[in-house]
């Protein structure tokens, strides 16, 4: 079975800019959920989406939102980047809850410049 | 502010040393996970723990739930440069809500 999947690997941008993040999750698995890591902070929860519909919301701003599509593919999206938006984004998925087990993705690694 | 407190958060060991990574929180959990983290990776689980008092053990790693459901502990014995990485605890409250990660703990081990 193929493992979680995260696309692009590494991203360049500058402040104002938008930036999509996507997430490939393992087949079979409903539930995606994102994450934001930081040395300071470690792994902060985003949201998390089941089919299709968001489930969970973190404490991030509006600026932060994300999907999640028929096939239980999931993009986030960050419009207005700020330079704390810098950091590793993560990718998970599970089945049915992240309760259980969650598999992860590579990451993404975002430098806003 | 942390849910889950780990401590410490930077260990440098010795190979063949001995270690314990403490998860501790004021909160009770349905059960508590720990993942192992390597650059440039996403975190692998590595145990999952759901009842008080239970004891896990994974070949030189032990990991312990404690009574109340509120900590948790690894133990790692003769510590190798294999071990090295981000070790994350995070606790999982039932249902479907989210779960919530520690800070980790950065452990090295020198040959």
């Amino acid at each position: 079975k193929a493992g979680v999947t995260q696309t692009p690997r590494y991203l360049i941008k500058t402040r104002g800019q938008q930036v999509t993040l996507s997430c490939s999750p393992i087949s079979g698995h409903r539930s995606v959920s994102w994450y934001q890591q930081t040395p300071g902070q470690g792994l902060q929860f985003l949201f998390e989406y089941f089919s299709e519909t968001q489930r969970n919301k973190g404490n991030f701003p509006g600026r932060f939102s994300g999907r999640q599509f028929s096939n239980s593919r999931s993009e986030m999206n960050v419009s207005t980047l700020e330079l704390g938006d810098s950091a590793l984004y993560l990718c998970a998925s599970s089945n049915p809850s992240p309760q259980e087990t969650q598999y992860f993705g590579p990451g993404t690694r975002l430098l806003v410049l | 502010t942390q849910l889950l407190e780990q401590s410490p958060q930077f260990l440098s060991i010795q190979e063949g040393e001995n270690l314990t990574v403490y998860c501790n929180s004021s909160s009770v959990f349905s059960s508590l996970q720990w993942y192992r983290q390597e650059p440039g990776e996403g975190p692998v689980l590595l145990v999952t723990v759901v009842t008080g008092g239970e004891v896990k053990k994974l070949k030189r790693l032990t990991f312990q739930f404690g009574d109340a459901r509120k900590d948790s502990s690894l133990h790692i014995t003769a510590a190798q440069p294999g071990d090295t990485g981000l070790y994350l605890c995070a606790g999982a409250r039932g249902g479907y809500q989210k779960v919530t990660f520690g800070i980790g703990t950065k452990l090295q081990v020198i040959p």
